[in-house]
């Protein structure tokens, strides 16, 4: 049964450092990896998709890697705003069902 | 943002009432989900589909049941609600294999 885990689970960290956020899988038979953020009390924004076949993905200060032997995937955050300030959830794809890690949730202060 | 609208977005109800939970997709996605989202828990797949009137079962689907009759409608059904069931319930579309699209969410408490 594939397991997914996050961490750290909480984050706290001044405005403009860079993060590295972690994602762990136990199956390796992935089709892709998919980040989201979710703000307090609203839905999940996809961030990033990685395919199985892909090794990192970016989108603007975002950058996520997959090494598929290991069941890794860390993001990447390059100079981090208050905006930032979210959980971000990892979910490996088996089969055409996600599974979720249970997030890390990240504050970044001024 | 993907064409995704959950309906209604909060209720309360009464244990033993039926719910149903209404998922509405603009977008023509094959593939429909729900979830559930519970602290300590993460969000965990309820039911699936893959197509009209084809659906599966999920990681938690005790307590549930699905239909979906149009490509655009995704319904999902807590026949007897029991307090266990108070959730965020989250409803989501893709095509295969690809990135999932995630509704707004609709907050359920069952007292």
């Amino acid at each position: 049964k594939q397991e997914v885990t996050q961490i750290p689970a909480a984050l706290s960290v001044p405005e403009g450092e860079n993060l590295v956020l972690n994602c762990s899988f136990t199956d390796s038979a992935i089709y892709n990896l998919q980040w989201f953020r979710q703000d307090p009390g609203k839905g999940l924004t996809s961030l990033l998709l990685i395919q199985s076949s892909q090794r990192e993905q970016t989108s603007g200060r975002l950058n996520a890697s997959l090494d598929k032997s290991s069941g890794r995937s860390t993001l990447y955050i390059a100079a981090s705003q208050p905006g930032d300030s979210a959980t971000y959830l990892c979910a490996v794809d088996n089969t055409d069902k996600l599974i979720f890690g249970t997030g890390t949730r990240l504050q970044v202060f001024p | 943002d993907a064409g995704i609208t959950q309906s209604p977005r909060h209720k309360v109800t009464e244990t033993g009432t039926p719910v149903t939970l209404r998922c509405h997709q603009t977008e023509n996605h094959r593939y429909m989900y729900w979830y559930r989202q519970d602290p300590g828990h993460g969000l965990r797949l309820i039911h699936y589909s893959y197509g009209v009137k084809d659906t599966d079962k999920g990681e938690v689907s005790d307590g549930y049941s699905v239909s979906r009759s149009k490509t655009e409608d995704f319904l999902l059904t807590l026949e007897s609600a029991t307090s266990s069931q108070t959730s965020v319930y989250f409803c989501a579309i893709s095509e295969s294999s690809t990135e999932q699209f995630f509704g707004p969410g609709t907050r359920l408490t069952v007292l």
